[in-house]
């Protein structure tokens, strides 16, 4: 299986920062790299999917980048509903694996 | 736009074997143009997924719980379902049924249902 690191496991940021979250690759998996938001008690939603293609309805704060075994989540300028945990996917290779998640807090 | 459902006992013993279902309603399992997913996710942790079948019933299973785990499709009442033998306490989680939606070469889930809980406890 291919393992997805995400890093940090949790963070707190103020409405209105900038943060990113990390996404590692055990190996290589070009850019099919998905991102969720999931928050407490509701099912996983879409955000990203290629590494860096929006998924229709997601607001343009958010952005992906990376490609081989690094990725990152961007969100430009954090808003109150953004305030969930994040999980990144790799489809490269079934099974698709998830990376642990990464919490979001207010500060 | 496709709905999913899971339905299924909220508990089970150990040892015995997990059965959910899903319903699907506006699009047909058969349709030959989606895979069908299950993915669980233990209380406060992250998501795994289980496996999933395509519509001519083709399967694709976690290699973590293969020889566990059988997906099966019944495209008269347009539902596929997860049975999961030899159950114990690690298996407790939600369960979630998804499609596998796509866009060129890459996969993802944009469709899954509301989750059911399932505990395994005696």
């Amino acid at each position: 299986d291919i393992q997805m690191t995400q890093s940090p496991a949790s963070l707190s940021a103020y409405v209105g920062d900038r943060v990113t979250i990390t996404c590692r690759a055990s190996q290589s998996i070009n850019t099919y790299l998905n991102w969720y938001q999931q928050k407490p008690g509701k099912v996983p939603t879409l955000l990203i999917y290629g590494a860096s293609t929006l998924q229709s309805g997601v607001p343009s704060r958010f952005s992906g980048g990376g490609s081989g075994t690094d990725f990152t989540l961007t969100i430009s300028s954090l808003q109150p509903e953004d305030f969930a945990t994040y999980y990144c996917q790799q489809t490269s290779i079934t099974p698709g694996t998830f990376g642990q998640g990464t919490k979001l807090e207010i500060k | 736009q496709v709905q999913l459902q899971e339905s299924g006992p909220g508990l089970v013993k150990p040892s015995q074997t997990l059965s959910l279902t899903c319903n699907v309603s506006g699009d047909s399992i058969s349709s030959g143009f989606y895979y069908w997913s299950w993915i669980r996710q233990p209380a406060g942790k992250g998501l795994e997924w289980i496996g999933r079948i395509y519509s001519r019933g083709t399967t694709n299973y976690n290699p973590s719980l293969k020889s566990r785990v059988n997906i099966s499709l019944d495209t008269s009442k347009n539902q596929f379902s997860l049975r999961l033998s030899s159950v114990t306490a690690a298996d407790t989680a939600v369960y979630y049924c998804a499609r596998d939606d796509s866009s060129g070469w890459f996969e993802y889930f944009q469709h899954w249902g509301q989750g059911t809980l399932v505990t395994v406890s005696s």
